[in-house]
């Protein structure tokens, strides 16, 4: 199975920062590498598929780069509704694996 | 709009089969490159992908649960069934349902981009 590590699993910042999350694979992914969001009691929203593709709807201020083992995500201005649970998901291969997310909290 | 679904018991005993229904609208899982999966979430974890089953009913199983799941569609009926026997505390968890499209130039893409709401199930005696 590739393992998908995901740093920092808590991060605190401020309405108006640039907030970088990692997601690193245990073996090359290629670029077949998606990012969510989720909410609390909430279903998961993709932000990004294959690394770098803005999802249809989701604000510009989220961006996605990286490729093989190594990834970003990349919230440009934090707003007031981008806090919450973030989570990387490979599909290079089965079975699909998810990161442990990354909570981004109110500093 | 595309719109998913999960019905199902909030609670089942150990040992007992759990049986998901995924009620979806918008999309047609005739058409080629479309795929819905099941993922999970037991509280206050990670998510963990359980199954996928594509639009030529090729079918895919997390390897750790293999044995135990089952995942089926009725196109008619617009559904995905997801059955899990043996079921264990360790099983509590929400279980998502949620849509894989098509991506050009790609047999399937396998990234979710409409999840249902999903569904709390609690397994104890």
């Amino acid at each position: 199975d590739i393992q998908m590590t995901q740093s920092p699993s808590t991060l605190s910042a401020s309405v108006g920062d640039r907030v970088t999350i990692t997601c690193r694979a245990s073996q090359s992914i290629s670029s077949w590498l998606a990012w969510y969001q989720q909410k609390p009691g909430k279903a998961p929203k993709l932000l990004i598929y294959k690394a770098s593709s803005l999802e249809s709807g989701v604000p510009s201020r989220f961006s996605g780069s990286g490729s093989g083992t190594e990834f970003t995500l990349t919230i440009s201005s934090l707003q007031p509704d981008d806090f919450a649970t973030y989570y990387c998901q490979q599909y290079n291969s089965f079975p699909l694996t998810f990161g442990g997310g990354t909570k981004v909290e109110i500093k | 709009q595309i719109t998913l679904k999960e019905s199902g018991p909030t609670l089942v005993k150990p040992t007992q089969t759990l049986t998901l229904t995924c009620t979806f609208s918008g999309f047609s899982l005739s058409t080629s490159g479309v795929g819905v999966g099941w993922i999970r979430q037991p509280p206050g974890k990670a998510l963990e992908w359980l199954a996928l089953i594509y639009w030529n009913d090729d079918k895919r199983y997390s390897p750790s649960l293999k044995s135990r799941l089952t995942i089926t569609k009725d196109t008619s009926k617009n559904q995905v069934v997801l059955t899990m026997t043996n079921m264990d505390p360790v099983d509590t968890a929400t279980y998502y349902c949620a849509h894989s499209p098509p991506l050009p130039g790609y047999d399937h893409h396998d990234a979710f981009d409409i999840w249902g709401q999903g569904t709390m199930v609690t397994v104890s005696s």
